[in-house]
């Protein structure tokens, strides 16, 4: 079964402004986690945020969670041509196995 | 240096023929191992889950199965495949911080 969804399916900007994704889920979750992927390729995970914390940053990238909304976004700021990629959500489903449920994705498309 | 090795690349079989995808993990003990499915320009379908040797958990109900014969492999297989078994597949072992992933390989059924 699908937990996370995200939006908007498909998105370009230009290069220099920032990129702003959502996820939304279904359960409760112990954390929510956001993923790479450039075409045809594997997946690279970018960050990590706890059920118990509100907002996390790693380089360009800002994370927020809102367990009570069951949402999450991630913003890329400052983007750059080479952020083109499809970005991805995960959580998992509280039960300890680290087993997680993806997101359809988000197509983020930077132009130069 | 934790690495995952997922092979071959790229794959195109005919319909009714076997299929054995194969994914190792270096730089670890007892992972958590995962295959999924991709389709073309969807999200990621969890199919089977390794918590051990011997251990299989599977997702859905499908046309593949998946084994744990060591440690740090794991097996994709089926015995006929379909047409609708096309997609792009990944391994991935868990660590706290989330999934490393493989480079995944490309199936094509025809």
């Amino acid at each position: 079964s699908q937990q996370g969804e995200e939006d908007p399916q498909a998105l370009s900007i230009q290069e220099g402004e920032n990129a702003t994704m959502n996820c939304s889920y279904k359960t409760s979750i112990n954390n929510l986690q956001w993923y790479r992927q450039n075409s045809g390729r594997g997946l690279v995970h970018l960050i990590l945020i706890r059920s118990n914390e509100r907002e996390k940053h790693s380089g360009r990238l800002r994370v927020t969670l809102d367990t009570s909304k069951k949402s999450s976004s991630l913003l890329i700021t400052a983007s750059r041509a080479a952020d083109t990629a499809s970005y991805f959500c995960a959580t998992d489903d509280a039960s300890g196995t680290y087993k997680y449920i993806f997101g359809t994705g988000t197509r983020l498309k930077v132009l130069a | 240096s934790q690495t995952i090795h997922q092979w071959p690349a790229t794959l195109v079989q005919p319909v009714g023929s076997p299929l054995s995808l194969e994914c190792t993990v270096e730089g670890t003990s007892n992972p958590n191992l995962y295959w999924y499915r991709q389709a073309a320009g969807r999200g990621l379908q969890l199919l089977f889950y390794s918590v051990g040797i011997g251990q299989i958990s599977s997702e859905v109900p499908q046309n593949l199965s998946a084994s744990r014969p060591q440690d740090r492999q794991f097996i994709l297989s089926s015995k006929k495949l379909l047409l609708s078994d096309s997609g792009f597949y990944l391994c991935a072992w868990s660590v706290v911080r989330g999934y490393t992933f493989g480079s995944g390989t490309r199936l094509t059924v025809v």
